[in-house]
């Protein structure tokens, strides 16, 4: 069984902050990650996706990959109150297949 | 911009009906999946589609069955619906390899 844990939180932070979202997997042969937003009755929608090591950056967010860790991060700048969500982790091998993980739950307060 | 519709948003049926979940995708994806979504346990894929009359079974397939009869359709059927099948279920699309795009969800209520 391919793992991917998240912290479930809730995590909470200040308006105007940086949020820190943690992701580990367990498949060393992974080699797609990306991250998804998922407001409260809502679907995932994709924020960001990384494949190689490194930091990737896209307007606020930057996604960090460390394949020799096994770890995939998020961070949030200047973090607002319309960027409280669930946020889900998600993993993939050389198929079709998608990993998730159970979400870390982010409030930003204003 | 990739859309992928449901039948319905919300649904309600009673133990022991036969329940259909339509899943419709305008992208031409090749893969289709279905996932239901408990609260706690995440995402869990049900089954998927790698093509036009394939079927993969995923972590959970017992009690669901599914059809692929055209490219752009996966329908997620319940032979008999339980109590424990009420959930939140997400089809997704995508290219292969390629990043899933979810559709808005069906939330289903079995009484």
């Amino acid at each position: 069984q391919k793992e991917v844990e998240q912290n479930s939180g809730p995590l909470s932070v200040p308006e105007g902050a940086i949020a820190s979202l943690n992701c580990t997997y367990s498949d060393r042969g992974s080699q797609s990650f990306f991250w998804y937003r998922q407001y409260s009755g809502k679907s995932p929608e994709l924020i960001m996706f990384i494949y190689s090591n490194g930091d990737k950056e896209d307007g606020r967010f930057t996604a960090q990959l460390n394949k020799a860790s096994q770890y995939v991060s998020l961070l949030i700048r200047d973090s607002q109150p319309s960027d409280s969500a669930t946020y889900l982790c998600a993993v993939s091998d050389t198929g079709n297949q998608f990993y998730f993980g159970t979400g870390t739950s982010l409030t930003v307060i204003p | 911009d990739v859309k992928v519709t449901q039948s319905s948003r919300y649904l309600v049926k009673r133990t022991g009906e036969k329940v259909f979940l339509e899943c419709v995708q305008d992208m031409d994806h090749e893969n289709m999946f279905w996932y239901r979504q408990d609260p706690g346990l995440g995402l869990r894929l049900i089954y998927f589609s790698y093509d036009v009359k394939m079927k993969e079974k995923g972590d959970i397939p017992e009690g669901y069955s599914v059809s692929r009869e055209k490219k752009e359709r996966f329908s997620l059927i319940l032979e008999s619906a339980s109590t424990n099948q009420t959930s939140m279920y997400l089809c997704a699309s995508s290219p292969p390899g390629d990043t899933q795009y979810f559709g808005p969800g069906t939330r289903l209520t079995v009484l």
